[in-house]
């Protein structure tokens, strides 16, 4: 039982290349998420699935986009990497949303020259 | 929209002292509020979480309490070790059929031996 995982751990893009990070989980949950790690800016939700079939934008999905493969799969595209988009991204699940218990996984450490 | 506060930013207290990390929050509809622990470099862990229709709730050394007329929730940290030394996130879910989490920006304890 791996949790979450995600890969890969550490990226570096240029200005304007695109990129698609990889999220799974093996514990049946219904729904996840994918967040950014700031400095000082705490973790802000940039999309989530509730279920798998559906997803919806959080606080910050601007420059994202996003793909619910299947139950286990949950991925995030950005299309045209922007210096702004560095950052820690972890992606997050739960088996009921809201209630329950979000499981994070190690995240990807992102830099976008 | 809906934010949660949380303060202090940092905090630093000598090992066997107790710690107080407080957070607001502004949807009334809440009610779920997870605590988190993240060392550095790893994921956010839970720690310890409290649903509305209770008070408090203890877990060894840690504690949280919930003041629902005021909005507000604590975690309290007793006989603080060097290990307990990370940042804190408190969140609060998000009222409505598909609520989510929205996180405080952290508390950085340290706990100085």
């Amino acid at each position: 039982n791996a949790g979450v995982t995600q890969t890969p751990k550490f990226q570096v893009l240029k200005t304007g290349q695109s990129m698609t990070l990889q999220c799974a989980q093996d514990m049946n949950h219904n729904s996840m998420y994918w967040y950014r790690q700031d400095p000082g800016m705490g973790l802000r939700l940039i999309y989530y699935s509730a279920s798998e079939g559906t997803t919806d934008k959080g606080e910050v999905p601007n420059g994202y986009n996003v793909s619910r493969l299947n139950k286990r799969e949950f991925s995030l595209r950005l299309e045209s990497a922007a210096p702004s988009q560095t950052s820690v991204y972890f992606c997050a699940s739960v088996l009921q949303i809201s209630t329950d218990t979000q499981y994070f996984g190690p995240g990807t450490r992102l830099t976008v020259l | 929209g809906e934010n949660v506060e949380q303060h202090p930013s940092t905090l630093s207290v000598q090992e066997g002292d107790s710690a107080v990390i407080k957070c607001t929050y502004s949807d009334s509809a809440s009610n779920y509020f997870p605590w988190y622990k993240q060392e550095l470099g790893k994921r956010p862990q839970l720690i310890i979480d409290i649903r509305s229709n209770v008070g408090e709730k203890k877990d060894q050394r840690i504690a949280v309490t919930l003041n629902k007329t005021a909005k507000h929730f604590s975690l309290h940290i007793t006989e603080t070790q060097p290990e307990d030394s990370a940042v804190y996130f408190c969140a609060a879910s998000i009222g409505g059929s598909q609520g989510n989490l929205i996180f405080g920006k952290g508390t950085k304890l340290s706990v100085k031996p």
